[in-house]
């Protein structure tokens, strides 16, 4: 079966400190997707990366930056110097190569103070 | 490019009503589209794969009677919520796949938060 689990339910941070969200997930198959989604109050959602199986690099882009592991089945977020802008609730996602379905994390609500 | 929008917004309707969400593909065709609910401080749960000219695929525990769903056009799909209650005020969020499926990208509509008094 096939799970994405997001253990921190909410985070709160001060602006500009670092933040992680972890993301685990769980397939047996070999070739998959990976997907962070951010979904501000407004509700829409909004794509920030996706990420095959056979692509392990982790990726920068401009305060974003992703830690793609296999051997720990995880695939973490980290939002460097933070800002009141970034909170968010923040969605880890996984596709099977078989199907276009997203099996969804629980979220993690993050909350950036002033 | 790929913009999905959902029509209403936002709905408030008595009980026992019904009620009918649109999701459409406005720059590109989609032969697929995904119907996800949301329910406060939860994730999105997928409810039902929508087939262009073809029925509707649901998940186990989703009441295919309740949630109407058509796909009539290769741009548009929708969830007509039959009978609505109470339990049925969440977000629907609906998400379409382009049909050349290049990259397998999925984009998603701004959802529509129905309200069941």
């Amino acid at each position: 079966a096939q799970k994405v689990t997001q253990a921190q339910t909410e985070i709160s941070v001060v602006e500009k400190e670092d933040v992680t969200l972890d993301c685990v997930y769980e397939t047996r198959d070999t070739t998959y997707y990976l997907f962070w989604y951010k979904q501000p109050p407004s509700g829409e959602l909004v794509f920030l990366i996706r990420r095959n199986s056979f692509d392990e690099q982790n990726e920068i882009s401009g305060r974003y930056s992703w830690n793609f592991q296999k051997s720990t089945s995880s695939f973490n977020f980290t939002i460097t110097a933070s800002q009141v802008v970034d909170s968010a609730v923040y969605f880890c996602a996984l596709r099977m190569d078989s199907s276009y379905k997203l099996i969804f994390g629980s979220g993690t609500r993050l909350l950036v103070r002033p | 490019g790929a913009v999905v929008s959902q029509h209403p917004s936002w709905v408030i309707c008595k009980s026992g009503t019904s009620v009918k969400i649109e999701c459409r593909s406005l720059d590109f065709q989609a032969t697929t589209m995904f119907w996800y609910r949301q329910f406060p401080k939860q994730s999105l749960m997928l409810m039902a794969t929508s087939n262009e000219g073809s029925k509707a695929t649901y998940e186990q525990g989703v009441e295919k009677d309740k949630f109407l769903i058509n796909h009539a056009s290769l741009t548009l799909s929708t969830l007509t919520v039959t009978s609505a209650h109470p339990e049925d005020s969440s977000f629907y969020i609906c998400s379409a796949l382009p049909r050349d499926r290049v990259t397998g990208e999925l984009f998603f509509g701004e959802g529509s938060r129905l309200t069941v008094l």
